[in-house]
């Protein structure tokens, strides 16, 4: 299986702060990427997939980069809303393995 | 719109069996695999099953393996998930997600204790 190690697991930031998350697989996945956020009591929602691809309607302070194994997530100016918790998830190889979570909260 | 809804979560016993249903509506359902995604409480995601569109691949978890069945009717647009053998570790808010993940249900919630 793909071992997706996400960092960091908790993080506080300023609004307006620029906030990155990162996500490392156990081998190449091909950009297989997707980033989720997640609020408290409801599903997952996607923001960003094939690694670097804004979903429609996610506002474009949200962001995603890398290649290979190593990929990261950015928001470019926390805003209040943005408290949530956020994971990544490779779709390269079955089993389909999440990250572990970053719960990301204001300062 | 693209809806999903799950049902048939509840409290079971250990050893127990219970099915999950996701009715699935606002798009052609039979061309799309589906997924079984499941969070613990307070825990992160766990993908748990995945069916293709006739029904010719199906995957499990290691975790689930021997013990859940994944399964789809396209004439009535639903997904199922019959688990049996439940665990304590298999209690969670089970979600169906259509693939690409970008559609997702309410999630269900499965409690397993005595």
């Amino acid at each position: 299986d793909i071992q997706m190690t996400q960092s960091p697991s908790s993080l506080s930031a300023s609004v307006g702060d620029r906030v990155t998350i990162t996500c490392q697989a156990s081998q190449a996945i091909n950009n297989y990427l997707n980033w989720y956020q997640q609020k408290p009591g409801k599903a997952p929602n996607l923001l960003i997939y094939d690694a670097s691809n804004l979903e429609t309607g996610v506002p474009s302070r949200f962001s995603g980069s890398g290649s290979g194994t190593d990929f990261t997530f950015t928001i470019s100016s926390l805003q209040p809303e943005d408290v949530a918790t956020y994971y990544c998830q490779q779709y390269d190889d079955l089993p389909y393995t999440f990250g572990q979570g970053t719960k990301l909260e204001i300062k | 719109e693209v809806q999903l809804v799950e049902s048939g979560g509840g409290l079971v016993k250990p050893g127990g069996s219970l099915r999950l249903s996701c009715a699935a509506s606002g798009f052609t359902f039979s061309p799309y695999s589906m997924n079984w995604v499941r969070q613990a409480p307070g825990k992160g995601l766990e993908w748990v099953s995945s069916i293709s569109g006739r029904s010719s691949y199906i995957h499990y978890a290691d975790s689930v393996k021997g013990r859940f069945t994944i399964s789809r009717d396209n004439a009535k647009n639903s997904l199922y998930l019959q688990m049996n053998s439940l665990r304590a570790e298999d209690t969670a808010v089970y979600y169906c997600a259509r693939s690409g993940y970008r559609n997702w249900g309410q999630g269900t919630l499965v409690t397993v204790s005595s």
